[in-house]
């Protein structure tokens, strides 16, 4: 079974509205991390939020907010007043319990319209 | 606060050549990892460093590749007799691990590798 779900290969918004971006995760650890990175076209990864399996709250960063469902096992990113440069892919990524490596999806291109 | 950086950003390289490429951490991280990543995909995980130690390596790493990391500093990963399957980007990461730290991995530009 895949780790990390995402289910969105494309998605369109635009300018200065709201987007949320879907990730599932399967993991029978109950401490995990869930990560999301951006990528434009240059290819690095940019860091964007986090949320640990023990948050109470949902992580925020900006105009980056994580909207964690435990219980449906779902880490989905919204991102408020979209802007421009916000076209780009989106990885969603967990670390399971002590573990070393990151799962990554296979990501959700985002394209923001004028 | 410099980023991690990677050396070089492109290799064009004919099959059955040896390639190396080289990665600088974020200077006060412990943990180095290596991940590939093809079209369309989610990097994929090669392997990871503690330090000095090469503490764990993925399936996918098969016997033309090693990765170094001598003095925990900076770290190599070298591709021998490429095959055409190893085009990719090759991203290296790193992160500060402490017992309670989110251990988030930071990574730098890659390295677009194009074997023909």
């Amino acid at each position: 079974a895949q780790k990390i779900t995402q289910t969105q290969p494309g998605m369109f918004v635009q300018e200065k509205e709201a987007v949320t971006l879907d990730c599932t995760y399967d993991t029978s650890d109950p401490s995990y991390g869930l990560f999301w990175y951006k990528q434009p076209s240059s290819g690095e990864m940019i860091f964007l939020i986090y949320q640990g399996s023990y948050d109470q709250q949902n992580a925020t960063e900006g105009r980056y907010s994580l909207n964690f469902q435990k219980a449906r096992k779902s880490a989905n990113l919204v991102i408020s007043a979209s802007q421009l440069g916000d076209s780009a892919m989106y990885f969603c990524a967990m670390r399971e319990g002590a573990g070393n490596q990151f799962y990554f999806g296979t990501g959700t291109s985002l394209t923001v319209i004028p | 606060d410099t980023g991690v950086s990677q050396d070089p950003r492109h290799k064009i390289t004919k099959r059955g050549q040896n390639v190396t490429f080289r990665c600088d951490p974020i200077s006060e991280h412990n943990r180095l990892y290596w991940y590939r990543q093809t079209l369309g995909q989610g990097p994929e995980f090669l392997t990871y460093f503690q330090n000095e130690a090469q503490l764990e390596k993925s399936r996918l790493l098969s016997d033309r590749f090693s990765a170094e990391r001598p003095k925990g500093s900076f770290s190599t990963l070298e591709i021998q007799r490429t095959e055409q399957g190893d085009s990719a980007m090759y991203l290296c990461a790193s992160s500060k691990w402490l017992r309670t730290s989110t251990d988030t991995q930071y990574f730098g530009p890659g390295t677009r590798l194009t074997v023909l």
